[in-house]
């Protein structure tokens, strides 16, 4: 079993849509947990961060976080074609530095 | 401000060679991480640096892969005889510690090809 695991898709919504992403983790003392954006031919970019049970809103994205069942997902409300990109989960474990990424969700949003 | 900047943004190399990767982390920032990503994987830890000290190199995939920090700013991660294998985009990322709920920045990375 891998350690952070994200559905590859590709996912595609249409322009307007909201788009939902999931993520499941493996440790279960995982402490943090983040979503960033990543642009074909570029570097990862953080979209949000979440530490405890519940939902974080910030705009457009929704992170929500469920350590019982080890699952973290992000939406993204009236998604728009620029947010076509992957969307990678990571997930620092306790006592480390380190960050564990997923092989990420592309998402495709159609005009 | 300046983010992190990683040089040679490109590397073309043979099989065996020597290379040399450097990153230059946001000024401040006291923990320092490489990783590198294969096409259509997510970024995979190396190794991470809080000050000088490698704080885990649990990631290093053999004793051909080496980094230093020797003045906790710059870092150059050192590969020695390299292999087809070793080709892929290597991250830098910085952040002001290492602790949570530090956000880690990435650099625009180098993308190594050993032919």
């Amino acid at each position: 079993q891998k350690e952070v695991e994200q559905n590859s898709g590709p996912l595609s919504v249409p322009e307007g849509a909201i788009a939902s992403l999931n993520c499941t983790y493996s440790d279960r003392g995982s402490q943090s947990f983040f979503w960033y954006r990543q642009y074909s031919g570029k570097s990862p970019e953080l979209i949000m961060s979440i530490y405890s049970n519940g939902d974080k809103e910030d705009g457009r994205f929704t992170a929500q976080l469920n350590k019982a069942s080890q699952y973290v997902s992000l939406l993204i409300r009236d998604s728009q074609p620029s947010d076509s990109a992957t969307y990678l989960c990571a997930v620092k474990p306790r006592n480390t530095g380190k960050l564990i990424f997923g092989q990420g969700t592309t998402l495709q949003v159609k005009p | 401000g300046a983010g992190v900047s990683q040089t040679p943004s490109n590397k073309v190399t043979e099989k065996g060679k020597y290379v040399e990767l450097r990153c230059d982390p946001i000024s401040g920032h006291t923990a320092l991480y490489w990783y590198r990503q294969s096409l259509g994987q997510g970024p995979e830890f190396l190794i991470y640096f809080q000050g000088t000290g490698a704080a885990d190199d649990s990631g290093l995939p053999n004793d051909r892969f080496f980094a230093v920090r020797p003045e906790g700013s710059v870092s150059t991660l050192k590969i020695q005889r390299t292999e087809r294998g070793d080709s892929a985009v290597y991250l830098c990322a910085s952040s002001l510690g290492a602790a949570a709920p530090e956000t880690q920045y990435f650099g625009p990375g180098t993308r190594l090809l050993v032919l």
